[in-house]
């Protein structure tokens, strides 16, 4: 089954404690995204990759880190986490740019304490 | 931000009904998408129309495209129940590597 799978789907965690919210997808997508879903304001794109080792920003890239080492896995990072972070994460994948659709992850809750 | 907006933010029908919803955007586009996404899940894709076409079908939903106005609208028609979700519509940069999604619209059909 074609699927984007993000781990974990929560997590509580204190401020500057460092993690990483895994994503993975099984459909060889070139492309892959991060974004942020907070109340009134819609999904944000935090980070993007159109391929492996090829990584740019989004809108609100600022306290993320990402990374494309393989064309399958696209973890996001949070080096020291703030609670202004604290918001419901989706992974996307789709085999190129915007001219196909998106395929998301079923989401990952963080709350930073 | 280059952030869209839907329009309204929140609709409530009857089942049986049309549901209209409007998407604005700020940029020029090479194409525009539109989501559903139910309570708590990831976002599901309904339909892409690209900045050449003006109207789409594809079952009970159709979409329109205005890119003068910079606008697009959603229209399910004979809603069912099942339909209750929030509907974001989503635009391409002008490169087609980011993407700009909007605020969204609450549907709420009543059974």
């Amino acid at each position: 089954e074609a699927q984007v799978t993000q781990n974990p789907r929560y997590l509580i965690t204190v401020t500057g404690k460092k993690l990483t919210v895994t994503c993975s997808q099984n459909m060889n997508h070139e492309y892959m995204s991060w974004y942020r879903q907070d109340p009134g304001l819609g999904l944000r794109q935090i980070y993007y990759s159109m391929n492996v080792e090829v990584t740019d920003k989004g809108d609100v890239p600022e306290g993320y880190k990402v990374s494309r080492k393989e064309k399958r896995n696209f973890p996001l990072i949070l080096e020291s986490p703030s609670p202004n972070q604290t918001s419901l994460y989706f992974c996307a994948s789709t085999s190129r740019d915007g001219s196909q659709p998106q395929h998301f992850g079923d989401g990952t809750r963080l709350s930073i304490l | 931000s280059q952030q869209g907006e839907e329009d309204p933010q929140a609709l409530s029908i009857q089942e049986g009904e049309n549901a209209t919803m409007n998407c604005s955007y700020k940029t020029s586009i090479n194409n525009l998408q539109w989501y559903r996404q139910n309570s708590g899940r990831g976002l599901v894709h309904l339909i892409l129309i690209r900045s050449n076409e003006r109207e789409k079908h594809s079952g009970r939903l159709r979409v329109t495209l205005d890119t003068s106005k910079k606008s697009s609208s959603l229209l399910i028609t004979a809603s069912r129940a099942a339909d209750t979700a929030s509907y974001f519509c989503a635009t391409d940069s002008n490169t087609g590597n980011q993407f700009y999604f909007g605020t969204g619209t609450s549907l709420t059909v009543i059974p």
